[in-house]
């Protein structure tokens, strides 16, 4: 079975920096790439960004260029996104989720980040 | 961007109503639209993918429909299990925008 597992709860302070992981079991990794959304407290959903897994191509939401990054390490099938500079809008639920293109066919449990001084 | 814009927000209905949503976007585009259900504390959950194609696994009564500006997701008899909040995703053009949601109560 296809499986997404994400990284724990962070407490971070503004300014600072958050890194999520999420990695992937039960299917061929590189075929698939990797959407994040996250979702603040009583929000709707927000699509931050997409990364290739094959080539490491990545498109993000305009709102957030400048901190965000994503990456994957295909040595152990594990997809990260950090966000820089957090400020107290960033506390949310983050998710990563497989999709290619047509849907998030399969998503992580979701990692929650507070961002709070 | 594709802005994307659902109603109701809010839909009050009974079990074995037919549901209708409408997401509605800013810029034709053909297909590439997917359906989420999402409840509390929980990951959204693919129902539709490509306007009308039903994910594997999920019930026949959900279907979708449309193109251009205006897509629908239609429960056809909503069951207790259907209570939850539903988002429409554009894939036509980066970045991939969701509606805000349509929270569907009793």
């Amino acid at each position: 079975q296809v499986h997404l597992v994400q990284s724990g709860a962070e407490v971070k302070k503004p300014g600072a920096s958050v890194k999520v992981s999420c990695e992937a079991s039960g299917y061929s990794f590189r075929s698939y790439g990797i959407s994040w959304v996250r979702q603040a407290p009583g929000q709707g959903l927000e699509w931050m960004g997409w990364i290739s897994t094959y080539n490491g191509n990545t498109n993000y939401a305009q709102n957030l260029q400048g901190r965000l990054s994503m990456t994957t390490d295909t040595s152990t099938n594990t997809a990260y996104m950090e966000l820089r500079s957090l400020r107290s809008d960033d506390t949310a639920v983050y998710y990563c989720a497989r999709d290619n293109g047509l849907g998030s066919h399969y998503w992580g449990q979701g990692t929650l980040v507070t961002v709070s001084s | 961007d594709i802005q994307m814009t659902q109603s109701p927000s809010t839909l009050s209905a009974s079990l074995g109503d037919r549901v209708t949503i409408t997401c509605r976007a800013s810029q034709s585009f053909s297909s590439w639209l997917a359906w989420y259900q999402q409840k509390p504390g929980k990951a959204p959950k693919l129902l539709i993918y490509k306007a009308s194609t039903l994910e594997s696994g999920v019930p026949s009564r959900f279907s979708g429909s449309g193109s251009g500006t205006e897509f629908t997701l239609t429960i056809s008899s909503l069951q207790p299990d259907d209570f939850a909040t539903y988002y429409c995703q554009q894939y036509n053009s980066y970045p991939w925008t969701f509606g805000q949601g349509t929270k569907v109560e009793v």
